[in-house]
């Protein structure tokens, strides 16, 4: 079955570079989507195929997707910012994966 | 605006049976293929099945395949999970969420997830 590893824990200073990575065997090759929950509400979408930010999400969220690693990046990061991140792709074999998430922490 | 409700948690025994529901709003229902996603207490996100809009294509996670089943009614804009054999290890808050399909011909599960519901807490305890 396909895995995607995460940093239990990132912490960022307020206003400066969060990167939070996800890792899997080629997941350069598949599309990697991320997802924030912040405590005791459901996630909301910040990134899909890889770099895509939806509507109504701050241009500060980016997202790439190379080799064995996905990265999300918060540039400039705000107290807001603070939640679990979790990366997710399709894989053929094992249908929908999440990433053991991120707790995201802006000091 | 898209409005997804779940309904139908509670209290189970283990080996016991329980039906989710989430009922949708805010766009054509017909058309998205759907998820039911779970979070047990303090652990992360884990998809637990999909439905293509048409009903006709179905995924489970090895973990309920078998146990569990997926199904909408297209006429009432609503998703269900029929649950049965319940595990301790099933519980969990239950969130049904709205996919956005990206892949090409018939559904795959190429998708993500672009609305979730707030979910219904699933307790199987004796």
């Amino acid at each position: 079955s396909y895995e995607l590893t995460q940093p239990l824990s990132v912490s960022v200073a307020l206003g400066q570079t969060a990167r939070i990575s996800c890792g899997g065997n080629n997941i350069g090759t598949k599309n990697v989507h991320w997802y924030q929950q912040k405590p005791g509400q459901a996630p909301v979408l910040v990134i899909y195929r890889d770099s895509n930010r939806p509507s109504g999400i701050p241009e500060r969220f980016s997202g790439s997707n190379s080799g064995n690693t996905a990265t999300l990046t918060i540039t400039g990061a705000q107290a807001g910012d603070e939640a679990d991140y979790y990366c997710q792709v399709w894989d053929s074999s094992t249908a929908k994966v999440f990433g053991t998430g991120t707790k995201v922490t802006v000091l | 605006e898209v409005q997804l409700v779940e309904s139908g948690g509670g209290l189970v025994q283990p080996g016991g049976s329980l039906r989710l529901s989430c009922a949708a709003s805010g766009f054509t229902f017909t058309s998205y293929a759907m998820s039911w996603v779970r979070q047990a207490p303090g652990k992360g996100l884990e998809w637990v099945s999909a439905i293509s809009g048409s009903g006709d294509y179905t995924y489970y996670a090895d973990s309920v395949k078998g146990r569990f089943t997926i199904s909408r009614d297209n006429s009432k804009n609503t998703l269900y999970l029929q649950m049965n054999s319940l595990r301790a290890e099933d519980t969990a808050l239950y969130y049904c969420a709205k996919e956005y399909y990206y892949g090409s011909g018939s559904y795959s599960g190429a998708s993500y997830f672009d609305y979730w519901g707030q979910g219904t807490l699933v307790t199987v305890s004796s």
